[in-house]
């Protein structure tokens, strides 16, 4: 089945700055990329998704970015604020499965 | 539209008894995944449905589950009998399509067994 490693676990970054979350997946038959963010004791919430004819989307301060060759794509946050402090997580979708597989997470912090 | 809703949102129950969760999900939408959450393993899928129909029950962790369909705008997760491991939070998602669709998850169900 389907292996998606995500990192880091946890990333702490300065209000303003920037987060980079990266994710790996093992089948390249996968063709849907979403990422979820969750508050605590929330449900998950796409934030952004991308397919697999796609290598970069870009809503506000989010952006992910897609590489299919080297089965990885990652997620951007420009200029963070403290609402963005969550969890997120990627997923993965596609070669014949319709149910998401999804990475284990990354806790990120804004420090203020 | 309201949303997937899922009840009961919390359950408190004791070993070997019998726990069923609930969720309807967007009206119209043709597809239903069970979802399980905990810290150890994460999110992971159970089972999905298309039209009522399951289609691949591979997550399901062992017989005490089981899950139904029987309508467009219902569906059920049963564990029978229930044990402490159990304890997660399970969560429902629709959506319309299947493969690169977006996916609505319920609040959940925060499962305790005792």
């Amino acid at each position: 089945g389907e292996n998606v490693e995500q990192h880091p676990s946890t990333l702490s970054v300065q209000e303003g700055d920037s987060a980079v979350i990266k994710c790996t997946y093992s089948d390249s038959a996968s063709n849907y990329f979403p990422w979820y963010k969750q508050e605590l004791g929330k449900r998950p919430q796409l934030i952004i998704d991308i397919r697999s004819n796609v290598g970069e989307k870009k809503d506000q301060r989010i952006a992910v970015t897609l590489n299919k060759t080297a089965k990885h794509f990652s997620l951007h946050i420009t200029e963070t604020q403290p609402e963005d402090s969550a969890v997120y997580f990627c997923a993965v979708q596609g070669g014949g499965a319709d149910g998401l597989t999804f990475g284990k997470g990354t806790h990120l912090i804004i420090q203020p | 539209d309201a949303g997937v809703i899922q009840s009961p949102r919390h359950e408190v129950t004791e070993m070997g008894q019998e726990v069923t969760l609930r969720c309807k999900p967007i009206s119209g939408h043709d597809y239903l995944f069970w979802y399980r959450q905990t810290m150890m393993r994460g999110l992971e899928l159970l089972i999905y449905f298309n039209n009522n129909v399951p289609i691949d029950d591979s997550g399901m962790p062992e017989d005490r589950f089981s899950a139904k369909m029987p309508n467009a705008s219902f569906s059920t997760l049963k564990i029978q009998p229930s044990e402490p491991r159990d304890s997660a939070v399970y969560f429902c998602a629709s959506s319309l399509g299947g493969v690169g669709i977006k996916q609505f998850f319920g609040p959940g169900t925060r499962l305790t067994v005792l």
